[in-house]
């Protein structure tokens, strides 16, 4: 089966602590994406990566982190720094720029 | 103003009836537009891409209107399942990168 997995599905951070968000995609795709969705909102974009090793800053990287070692895995870390992290987050992926986005479950943070 | 921008709804329509939501975009350079689908507390899922040249599937047809900027989603004969969020998305490259902006998003309820 191809597509986007995202885990874990529900994750709870105390503050102060970083907590690192899984994304992995099996459809080859060149560029994935992380958003975040506030309750009654719409997306936003925090990284994208449009190849292996190299990622650019969405309109809210503060207090995040992204690496991409690998063309199947993009994961976010949400740090100390990110004074509101409580949201939905989804990872995308698209077979190029500007082409269609796909996107896994989601991830849901809680901040205890 | 906002990059991408749509009414919120909600949009409350009896079954069989016939709806129609705008997305305006601000950036005239924008090159690629689609619809999306996104059910409460769910990933959102690809409606349909916005061609130039306006495309239909099945119940659903997307334009696009450059000279005005928006694209447009036309649902005929509405069921109870089309009961949901729709997001449209616009693209465009800045750089050399990807610039992805989503709408905030319209919520349609179908009514028995």
């Amino acid at each position: 089966d191809g597509g986007i997995t995202q885990s874990p599905k529900y994750l709870f951070r105390k503050e102060g602590q970083n907590v690192t968000l899984s994304c992995e995609q099996n459809l080859n795709h060149d560029a994935m994406y992380w958003y975040r969705q506030d309750p009654g909102q719409g997306l936003r974009l925090i990284y994208y990566s449009q190849i292996v090793n190299d990622f650019q800053k969405g309109d809210i990287a503060e207090g995040y982190s992204v690496s991409r070692e690998k063309k199947e895995s993009f994961p976010l870390t949400v740090t100390s720094a990110q004074k509101n992290p409580t949201a939905f987050y989804l990872c995308a992926s698209s077979i190029a720029p500007l082409e269609t986005q796909y996107f896994g479950p989601g991830t849901r943070l809680l901040v205890l | 103003r906002k990059e991408v921008e749509q009414d919120p709804g909600p949009f409350n329509v009896p079954e069989g009836a016939t709806v129609a939501f705008n997305c305006t975009y601000s950036n005239s350079a924008s090159q690629s537009f689609f619809w999306y689908r996104q059910d409460c507390r769910k990933e959102p899922k690809l409606l349909m891409s916005v061609y130039s040249s306006g495309n239909e599937d099945g119940r659903f047809t997307a334009q696009l209107n450059r000279a005005s900027q928006y694209i447009s989603l036309l649902i005929r004969d509405s069921k109870l399942s089309d009961s949901a969020t729709y997001l449209c998305v616009v693209n465009y490259n800045s750089g050399g990168y990807q610039k992805v902006t989503f709408g905030t998003g319209t919520k349609l309820q179908v009514i028995p």
